[in-house]
């Protein structure tokens, strides 16, 4: 299947660890990449590849996988960071893009 | 810094075409891949295709290949996508989005504010 599959929602009490997770077939040939949208703005990158933060996003935010599944932690979850994160993959060749159906993320 | 700032929001009636301009500054537009992304409301993300650096090459989403047109003007440093034969399917926020210069080919580090494109009779 060429899906990426995101569970809708999760969320984290102000200051604790969530991960959110994306699953799919592509997953184990090629890496994901991470966006954060908040309402109303286009996504921003958030994290990339096998372990790689845009410059400016905090370090709070880290990435892994493992067989078909990507993840994405967040480590002492702030108020700010409320909002759909959405995964996405590819080909090597760049002739191929899919983003998974997003994660709404509420901070308690 | 990096800026891509595309054009204001349009309504067409369902046949009718589009052209949605990406004005990038900030840096070398002859170094990255543009894409062009496409979200309808409460809907992920849609890849719809890319330009190379050099505006010699594009590729298109299977399902859009024959309506869609993305060009370069160099002069300008503005990117275009045109999409034709509307349907209300086609209503969605549009962006730009720069892909990172070097990494696997489907990051996108900046994007465009987003461009409205409604289609209803």
């Amino acid at each position: 299947s060429s899906e990426l599959t995101q569970d809708p929602a999760v969320s984290v009490a102000l200051g604790q660890t969530v991960t959110i997770t994306c699953q799919g077939d592509s997953l184990r040939s090629f890496y994901a990449g991470w966006y954060q949208q908040r309402p109303g703005q286009a996504p921003v990158l958030v994290f990339h590849g096998k372990n790689n933060r845009p410059s400016g996003i905090p370090d709070r935010f880290s990435g892994a996988s493992s067989g078909n599944t990507a993840s994405l932690t967040i480590t002492a979850a702030q108020a700010d960071d409320e909002a759909v994160y959405y995964c996405n993959t590819g080909d090597s060749l760049g002739n191929r893009v899919i983003f998974g159906g997003g994660t709404i993320l509420t901070v308690l | 810094q990096v800026q891509l700032v595309q054009s204001g929001a349009e309504v067409r009636k369902p046949g009718a075409s589009v052209k949605v301009s990406c004005k990038a500054s900030g840096y070398t537009l002859t170094t990255y891949y543009m894409n062009w992304v496409r979200q309808a409301p409460g809907q992920r993300p849609e890849w719809m295709g890319m330009i190379n650096p050099s505006g010699s090459t594009t590729r298109y989403a299977e399902r859009l290949k024959g309506r869609i047109t993305m060009t370069r003007d160099t002069s300008t440093s503005t990117f275009y996508m045109e999409l034709r034969s509307l349907t209300s399917e086609d209503t969605a926020v549009y962006y730009c989005a720069r892909r990172l210069q070097f990494g696997d080919p489907y990051y996108f580090d900046h994007w465009g504010q987003g461009t409205l494109v409604a289609v209803s009779t």
